[in-house]
This record gives structure tokens, sequence and C-alpha cells, in this order.
């Protein structure tokens, strides 16, 4: 079974800062991807990163990064230079890499972007 | 825009009855998901097709069923309806398996169902 865990339910930063996200993740498949999305509150799902588990370097997309530790499985996502745009919920997701790529989601992360 | 459409963006109802949700996926595209968000939860895997054909298969009821057509759009029909499934259902895609990007999986907007 696939679990997916975020123990943020709330973050604040203020602008122009980064900030962190966490995410831990188990599976016991051996090939796996790691995403993220974000949830403004008009309610759609917009792809940020993905991060594949045997992909070298860590994931970038712009001013988002995916700190992958594969020996502790965990993918945090990382913001950088924070904008007022950016407060939304995010949500952490694991997929498996076979035919059913069903993404297993965490709780979700309420990010508020502070001026 | 992620490039997948769904149809109603919203749809109110009483208990009971029987609705039907629309989603056309990218250009391209061979696999749909669907995906329930509710409050009580989470956002929940609920059925997969691949080029017409099931491919897997989540937390689905039995009162709730797929299909996905030969031009590649599915929908979900929903029936006897319950208030608790008053949610978001979401509809995703994602490109030929194994090919570049395969992975990543489009949210469309989603189809915002409210039974009462």
């Amino acid at each position: 079974a696939q679990k997916i865990t975020q123990t943020q339910p709330g973050m604040f930063v203020q602008e122009k800062e980064a900030v962190t996200l966490d995410c831990t993740y188990d599976t016991s498949d051996p090939s796996y991807g790691l995403f993220w999305y974000k949830q403004p509150s008009s309610g759609e799902m917009i792809f940020l990163i993905y991060q594949g588990s045997y992909d070298q370097q860590n994931a970038t997309e712009g001013r988002y990064s995916l700190n992958f530790q594969k020996a502790r499985k965990s993918a945090n996502l990382v913001i950088s230079a924070s904008q007022l745009g950016d407060s939304a919920m995010y949500f952490c997701a694991l997929g498996s890499s076979g035919s059913a790529r069903q993404l297993t989601f965490g709780s979700g992360t309420q990010l508020t972007v502070l001026p | 825009d992620s490039g997948v459409t769904q149809t109603p963006k919203h749809l109110i109802t009483a208990t009971g009855q029987r609705v039907t949700l629309r989603c056309s996926p990218r250009s391209g595209d061979l696999s749909v998901y669907w995906y329930q968000q509710s409050l009580d939860q989470g956002l929940q895997f609920l059925i997969q097709y691949y080029n017409g054909e099931e491919r897997a298969k989540g937390n689905i009821l039995e009162r709730f069923s797929a299909q996905q057509f030969p031009d590649l759009h599915s929908e979900l029909n929903l029936s006897s309806l319950e208030l608790g499934d008053s949610a978001l259902y979401f509809c995703a895609s994602s490109g030929v398996s194994g090919g570049a990007n395969s992975h990543e999986q489009y949210f469309g907007p989603g189809t915002r169902l409210t039974v009462t």
C-alpha cells in the first residue's frame, strides 16, 4: 500500500522569503514518482513538479524545487522568493510507474504568504 | 489552462438521483483518471481508463461507474446519490504510457456536485 504524509496543516511565510513544505511517503514499489500540486481557492489542481525515484538530480521548475531524499523517504517542496499568489493548498502525491498510475495524495498544506 | 475540460462546472441535484459527469482529456492523452475531493475523505482516486479500457480501480462505490469512449472522452456516472456524495470531482489525463512526461497528470477544473 502507498502512503503520503504531510504533517503541516498550515504554514506562513513572508513575501520574498523561501519556504519548505514537508512530505514523507511509503511505498513497496521499486519505481515510483512524486508529485506536487497547487490548489488555489478557485479549486483547480495545478501540476507543479515531478520527481522520479531513479532520477539522480532533484527536480526544479522555476521557483519550485523538490528536495528528494530517497533513504529518508521524503520529497519536500521548496518555493523560493514567495509571492502573494503562492497562497494556496499544496498537495504531495505518490504514483507508481507501472501501467496503473493513479496518485495517492497527502492531506495538504495550506500556505499563506504574508505581505 | 491544463487542456483537460470537464462539464458541467456545477451540479445541484437531489438524493436518489443520477448524474453524469463528462471529461475530455488533453489532445493525445490516452489515460483518464477520476478523483473525488471531499472535506472528510480528502483527494481519492476512483478509477483509471487507458485507451478505452479500465486500467485501475480505487475507492469507487458500486453506485458509481465510468467509461471511456473511442474519441477518448470519459464519463463518470453517479447513481442513487446520497448527501455524502457531495464533492469536487476531478478528471485528469496523462500521455502515452512510457512516453516522455507520460507520468504527469493534468487535472481539469473539476465538477462541483451538491446533493441536497
